[in-house]
């Protein structure tokens, strides 16, 4: 009921392609959905974040799809660059809760 | 604006010790939360500390604690360490409300139990 389930574990995309990355989770009762970016050594960033009353967020590159009945989010990063490459969490909270955590998926992105 | 500073960076530790690991958020953040990042399990919640008090609290054995000072520095501490508590302990300071003011986390504390 608390998890997040992330897919894939791994992503190899090629410069300036499409990489997605998916989000489902069984809580109804989450209301914020953000994205982090970490980087090796380094902690997780927060890249951007969505609420259930918008189905899509944009921010520059990077985009969030909700879709609420499926319970399911995801990241697309647009024009992938090779400084990109890094390890994404989704995450997911309710009321005053803490973040629950996906897996992560590791992506690189190839010149 | 400094960030999150965690120390130690590195620490190795035997079985059986015990460990204190400290955070120092950003200044003004109230909200100090711990998370135990391992490749298999990814980011797991230990506890989280507001003004001083325990908020929150994720499913670890009672072997591990935590404690906010009235500056906003928080220890968590880590007693009879196991080789299974080796991981990257990342601390994450916001202003209040996750959700509000998003995690900014520091680069963590890597435990290495041997």
């Amino acid at each position: 009921q608390q998890q997040v389930k992330q897919s894939p574990q791994s992503l190899i995309v090629q410069k300036g392609g499409i990489s997605i990355i998916n989000c489902a989770y069984e809580n109804t009762a989450f209301d914020y959905f953000p994205w982090y970016q970490q980087f090796p050594g380094k902690g997780p960033a927060l890249l951007i974040a969505i609420r259930p009353d918008v189905s899509e967020k944009k921010e520059g590159r990077f985009t969030i799809s909700f879709n609420k009945s499926a319970k399911q989010f995801s990241l697309h990063i647009m024009d992938s660059q090779p400084g990109d490459s890094a390890t994404y969490f989704c995450a997911a909270s309710s009321g005053t809760d803490k973040l629950i955590f996906g897996t992560g998926t590791r992506l690189q992105v190839f010149p | 604006k400094a960030g999150v500073t965690q120390t130690p960076r590195y620490l190795i530790k035997t079985r059986g010790q015990q460990v204190t690991l400290s955070c120092s958020p950003i200044s003004g953040h109230r909200s100090v939360s711990w998370y135990q990042q391992t490749p298999g399990q990814g980011l797991q919640f230990l506890f989280e500390y507001f003004s001083e008090t325990q908020r929150n609290k994720g499913n670890f054995p009672g072997r591990f604690s935590g404690r906010q000072f009235s500056n906003s520095r928080s220890e968590m501490n880590v007693s009879t360490l196991e080789l299974g508590d080796s991981a990257l302990y990342l601390c994450a300071s916001s202003l209040g409300q996750v959700k509000s003011y998003g995690y900014t986390f520091g680069s963590g504390t890597r435990l290495t139990v041997v």
